[in-house]
């Protein structure tokens, strides 16, 4: 069965510190995608990025970046120089050939980014 | 990626009442699903609509509480059943299949709630 854990429920930064938001998945399927979305204040989900099991290559898109280890079945994500305009839940989310592609969702981080 | 709309974009109403959710797409999708936010908590997964067939409900929920149409493949609509205050939530449609099944987006939300 699928599974994501985000450890930590609430990360509050100063702005420009940078910060590691950890995300854990379980799975017993060889084809799965791994995704990270945010959810500001406004409530829509905006989707970051995504990745494949079979690309282990990690990510860079201006402040993000993301660590993606089987090893340890961990895809982390960090915001460099935070501003206030990160402030929001992150999702990390899972989703498995064997279940269809269907999408589980971790349980969320809340970032904080104080001025 | 799709624009996703969402009718009505919020409700109020009264235990024992259903309420039907619409949601629409800008393009053909493979696949369309309904999750759930209850507050403060993260993205569960009601069931996938299914194309001209009876929806795949996960666990916890039945299509007596949570009837879902699909009659075609830009279209779906969601009915909470006789609601109680406990069906207070975000209610968010979410495609897959604009290019390919690796990623989902996911439609503004559905804010209910039951007084």
């Amino acid at each position: 069965a699928q599974k994501v854990t985000q450890a930590q429920t609430e990360i509050s930064v100063v702005e420009k510190e940078d910060v590691t938001l950890d995300c854990v998945y379980e799975t017993r399927d060889t084809t799965y995608y791994l995704f990270w979305y945010k959810q500001p204040p406004s409530g829509e989900l905006v989707f970051l990025i995504r990745r494949n099991s079979f690309d282990e290559q990690n990510e860079i898109s201006g402040r993000y970046s993301w660590n993606f280890q089987k090893s340890t079945s961990s895809f982390n994500f960090t915001i460099t120089a935070s501003q206030v305009v990160d402030s929001a839940v992150y999702f990390c989310a899972l989703s498995e050939r064997t279940g269809g592609f269907k999408t589980i969702f971790g349980a969320g981080t809340r970032l904080f980014v104080k001025a | 990626s799709a624009v996703i709309s969402q009718k009505p974009s919020r409700d109020i109403c009264q235990r024992g009442t259903s309420l039907t959710i619409q949601c629409q797409v800008d393009s053909q999708v493979t696949m369309m699903f309904w999750y759930r936010q209850q507050p403060g908590q993260s993205l569960t997964l009601i069931a996938t609509a299914n194309q001209g067939s009876e929806a795949t409900y996960e666990s916890g929920f039945v299509i007596d509480k949570f009837p879902i149409s699909r009659p075609n493949l830009t279209f779906s609509t969601l009915t909470v059943s006789n609601m109680s205050p406990e069906d207070s939530s975000i209610y968010l449609c979410s495609v897959k299949g604009l290019a390919g099944l690796d990623t989902q987006y996911f439609g503004p939300g559905t804010r209910l709630t039951v007084l």
